[in-house]
């Protein structure tokens, strides 16, 4: 399978605890978004990379998040202290950025976050 | 400010045409995207417009008019395996910005 995967698909923990999930994009995309879904409502944008560097973070995005891809390929996206509204799908895509194409994004299959 | 609307729901019967709207208000705009989304699955690519004009690509077509900040997808042919939910997204300079969803109801 040479798709977007997604690790863990699944977590349930307590709110107050720290969760990282991991993300492997296609292996020649060079960029690599993360966002959150909730129930009824479109993905929401809160990172992403090119290569190896942060280029943009939502300013909705809190301090407890932080996304990192320390050499251009896979990526981690770590919650601090987590709290009951960061229940959601975690989705990752990855693109291949061009200025000919619409950066069509590949999504991967999602981490189902589940704070108690 | 910076917002997509789209229909929340549209309901169609197998074989015939539907027309999902997208109008948007953002900064900075590069283009327009659709994505369909299975219930449980993760969001696909349909389809891009970068300039004015229809994009057709088999059964799905996608328009844009810049001046008028608004798209639209039509989907031909309908299919009961159409039914899904259906985003427009606005790429800007920094981000994606996606709509709520059409959810789509294909009937027999």
């Amino acid at each position: 399978d040479t798709g977007v995967s997604q690790d863990p698909r699944h977590k349930i923990t307590k709110r107050g605890q720290n969760v990282t999930f991991r993300c492997d994009p296609i292996s020649e995309h060079n960029r690599l978004y993360w966002y959150r879904q909730t129930l009824g409502q479109g993905p929401e944008f809160l990172t992403y990379f090119q290569n190896e560097a942060q280029l943009e973070k939502s300013r909705l995005l809190s301090d407890r998040f932080s996304a990192e891809r320390p050499k251009g390929s896979f990526s981690t996206l770590e919650i601090q202290r987590t709290e009951q509204g960061d229940s959601a799908m975690y989705l990752c895509a990855s693109s291949f950025l061009s200025e000919g194409l619409g950066n069509e994004q590949f999504f991967g299959p999602g981490t189902r976050l589940t704070v108690l | 400010g910076q917002s997509l609307e789209q229909p929340s729901e549209v309901t169609a019967v197998e074989g015939a045409i539907v027309q999902i709207n997208c109008t948007y208000q953002t900064s900075g705009f590069y283009g327009l995207s659709w994505y369909q989304q299975h219930d449980g699955g993760a969001p696909t690519f349909l389809s891009y417009n970068g300039l004015d004009g229809l994009e057709e690509t088999g059964r799905f077509s996608s328009f844009l008019s810049r001046s008028d900040s608004y798209g639209y997808l039509l989907l031909q042919e309908l299919q009961m395996k159409d039914s899904a939910s259906y985003f427009c997204a606005v790429r800007e300079p920094h981000d994606m910005r996606f709509g709520a969803g059409t959810r789509l109801t294909v009937k027999p």
